[in-house]
């Protein structure tokens, strides 16, 4: 099956400016996670999707971030405006669930983003 | 929220010997237990998973092992190999997907 596909894989920017991230889950699976992970640190959840719902959002920057999940699929991040501590990787991720069984989370390639 | 810690931060191991790595979780509710193994510069992988109604699962030299009461849960490596070596993430999950920090696992030749 083809895998979780995220665009684009690099990006540098001024502070301030803003940025946007595509994810697109793995076909027929109902939770997107949206994760920052910053160099020699563990994946920080900035939002999770079920469906077009959001899960969870406790951990987005509400004021400068934002990301939606049209249709239930395809999903962007925003950030606006970026600052310096932004400079991370952007993971995207997807699981499916069965039975309300907790599934495998499959991550995609990531976005690094660096804020100059 | 879930917090999840984990610990050691780094191991460093002897090629052929084992590696350990504990995690606990805050949230009770938490009911599947994850292990991704993360290469430089590469996704997070899956290499093992374990659900809340299981105390042991082994996949040939990985086995990792949970503790409801405790809310602990641990990697097992034995037999490391160079190939063993990278950044291992354990996470815990009732209906978010959380985190620990990450173990830097090197094996020596």
């Amino acid at each position: 099956e083809a895998g979780v596909a995220q665009s684009p894989r690099y990006k540098i920017i001024e502070k301030r400016q803003s940025v946007a991230f595509w994810c697109n889950p793995i076909s027929g699976h109902a939770t997107l996670y949206w994760y920052q992970q910053i160099l020699g640190q563990g994946p920080k959840l900035l939002i999770q999707f079920q469906n077009n719902g959001v899960v969870d959002d406790s951990q987005l920057p509400k004021d400068r971030f934002s990301a939606e999940r049209l249709k239930g699929v395809d999903s962007t991040l925003k950030i606006q405006p970026a600052k310096l501590e932004d400079s991370a990787v952007y993971l995207c991720a997807s699981s499916s669930r069965t039975d309300f069984l907790n599934t495998e989370a499959f991550f995609g390639q990531g976005t690094r983003l660096t804020v100059v | 929220g879930e917090n999840v810690e984990q610990h050691p931060s780094t191991l460093s191991v002897q090629e052929g010997d084992s590696a350990v790595i504990k995690c606990t979780y805050s949230d009770s509710a938490s009911n599947y237990f994850p292990w991704y193994k993360q290469e430089l510069g590469k996704r997070p992988q899956l290499i093992i998973d374990i659900r809340s109604n299981v105390g042991e699962k082994k996949d040939q030299r990985i086995a990792v092992t949970l503790n409801k009461t405790a809310k602990h849960f641990s990697l097992h490596i034995t037999e490391t190999q160079p190939e063993d070596s990278a950044v291992y993430f354990c996470a815990a999950k009732d209906y978010k997907l959380s985190f620990g920090a990450g173990t830097t696992v090197t094996v020596r030749a």
